[in-house]
């Protein structure tokens, strides 16, 4: 189990509650990304982290959502007061570095807002 | 006009055909194209990693990539029952600026009859 680990695999809450995600990227790995990915919208960008910095987090949708990563490795999204339009699978990626590397993505999760 | 453009499908064929799938992207910036396949309810997995215009070619699968047409191909040969599957196209720029953004499409989705 070499991969990008993510958890919870599914999520279901109420609106108005917060959440947190979790993503556990590849070992050694000093890049991480959270992509969302919706219907009809595909797969969004919305923060990167370079160790544990995260120079652009121009893709969170609002300031609802935040994120960190401690330690360079694991790192968690999080969503308070959560609106029906959050619902959505949540991927996390990693790569070897920041720039053009190859990402490589965990298998998400999936969010509903009731 | 979305940057970067791919057909839904469905695409459905028979074991053993050829399979084509494309986007097209408006963005001439974009230098490093991606194919990742993503089966129901699992995370993408990168297929294809090619720079600027070309072929490249990995057992059955061939990208090719037409940066003047600003067009890219996926070529998948003697497809098999186990290829069908959701195709994303991916694209990120060159170096310098937020060259770790992947921008996707949409994707296809694949389905190879017995």
């Amino acid at each position: 189990g070499a991969g990008v680990s993510q958890s919870p695999s599914n999520k279901v809450t109420e609106k108005g509650k917060d959440v947190e995600l979790r993503c556990d990227p590849i070992s050694g790995h000093t890049a991480l990304y959270w992509y969302r990915q919706s219907l009809g919208q595909g797969l969004e960008f919305l923060i990167y982290f370079q160790g544990n910095s995260a120079p652009d987090k121009s893709g969170l949708p609002s300031d609802r959502f935040s994120a960190e990563r401690t330690g360079g490795s694991v790192s968690t999204l999080t969503i308070q007061r959560t609106q029906q339009e959050d619902s959505a699978v949540y991927l996390c990626a990693s790569s070897r570095q920041g720039g053009n590397q190859p990402q490589h993505f965990g298998d998400g999760t999936r969010l509903s807002i009731l | 006009q979305k940057e970067v453009e791919q057909d839904p499908g469905p695409l459905s064929v028979p074991e053993g055909a050829i399979v084509s799938l494309n986007c097209t992207y408006s963005n001439s910036a974009f230098q490093y194209f991606m194919w990742y396949r993503q089966y129901s309810r699992k995370g993408p997995e990168l297929l294809m990693y090619t720079y600027s215009s070309g072929n490249k070619e990995d057992g059955r699968f061939t990208a090719q990539v037409d940066k003047s047409s600003k067009y890219i191909s996926l070529f998948i040969r003697d497809s098999q029952p186990s290829d069908s599957a959701t195709y994303l196209c991916a694209m990120s720029l060159g170096q310098g600026g937020s060259n770790y953004k992947l921008t996707f499409g949409k994707g296809t989705l694949l389905t190879v009859n017995p």
